[in-house]
């Protein structure tokens, strides 16, 4: 979706409990999402991505699925680690060519131990 | 495989100075890479599209003689911000995609600007 000039909202869960992460997306043409972790000073670095023909992917103790309907797309975490604790984005592509990609606002996930 | 890298990793530089950051794409051709700008606390916003050999395009509110793009090679990318002003400091990243491929972008480690 758009991003605005807003603080992050954060989400604190307890280390080994599971956390879902949302963000809802602004463009009904987008055909592709991505969701990535952003570490503090570094880089995005992708976690999993899912195309608009599919409603659930699966990953490595991540999940991301996809509500065309309500352009709503989320990111469950199983048994969430001390690692995880980062800024999480979703992206979502659009363009029929070399378009970059727009990033949702971010969730701050804060692993409590 | 698919490793972007940036150069310098942290800037600090007077105002009304200008800056020149790299973006190198070290394993692969990166035909399109693209440059994106974030704030504290901020998401990522796209700033500019670069194509190998070809003119920037630039997203709407972003000064295209202020922020100068050049892709000369098929790894190489930079930004030059031009007579930097404290409110340009920022973490600038790059992200880089091969030919026809631009869903898939690879980002590369950023870059912290500060303009006193």
């Amino acid at each position: 979706g758009e991003s605005v000039g807003l603080h992050l909202p954060t989400l604190s869960v307890q280390e080994g409990d599971n956390s879902i992460i949302n963000c809802a997306y602004s463009n009904s043409a987008s055909d592709y999402f991505i969701w990535y972790k952003q570490e503090s000073g570094k880089g995005p670095q992708f976690i999993i991505d899912i195309r608009s023909n599919m409603d659930k992917r699966q990953g490595q103790r991540v999940t991301v699925l996809l509500n065309k309907t309500v352009k709503h797309l989320s990111l469950q975490i199983a048994a969430t680690q001390p690692g995880d604790s980062a800024v999480y984005f979703c992206a979502e592509f659009s363009g029929g060519g070399a378009d970059g990609l727009t990033f949702g606002k971010g969730t701050h996930l804060i692993i409590q131990p | 495989g698919a490793v972007v890298s940036q150069h310098p990793s942290w800037v600090i530089c007077k105002s009304g100075t200008s800056v020149k950051i790299e973006c190198r794409s070290l394993d692969f051709q990166a035909t399109t890479m693209f440059w994106y700008r974030q704030f504290p606390k901020q998401s990522l916003m796209l700033m500019a599209t670069s194509n190998e050999g070809s003119k920037a395009t630039y997203e709407q509110g972003v000064e295209k003689d202020k922020f100068l793009i050049n892709h000369a090679s098929l790894t190489l990318s930079t930004l030059t911000v031009t007579s930097a002003h404290p409110e340009d400091s920022s973490f600038y990243i790059c992200s880089a995609s091969r030919q026809g491929q631009w869903e898939t972008q690879y980002f590369g480690p950023g870059t912290r600007l500060l303009v006193l």
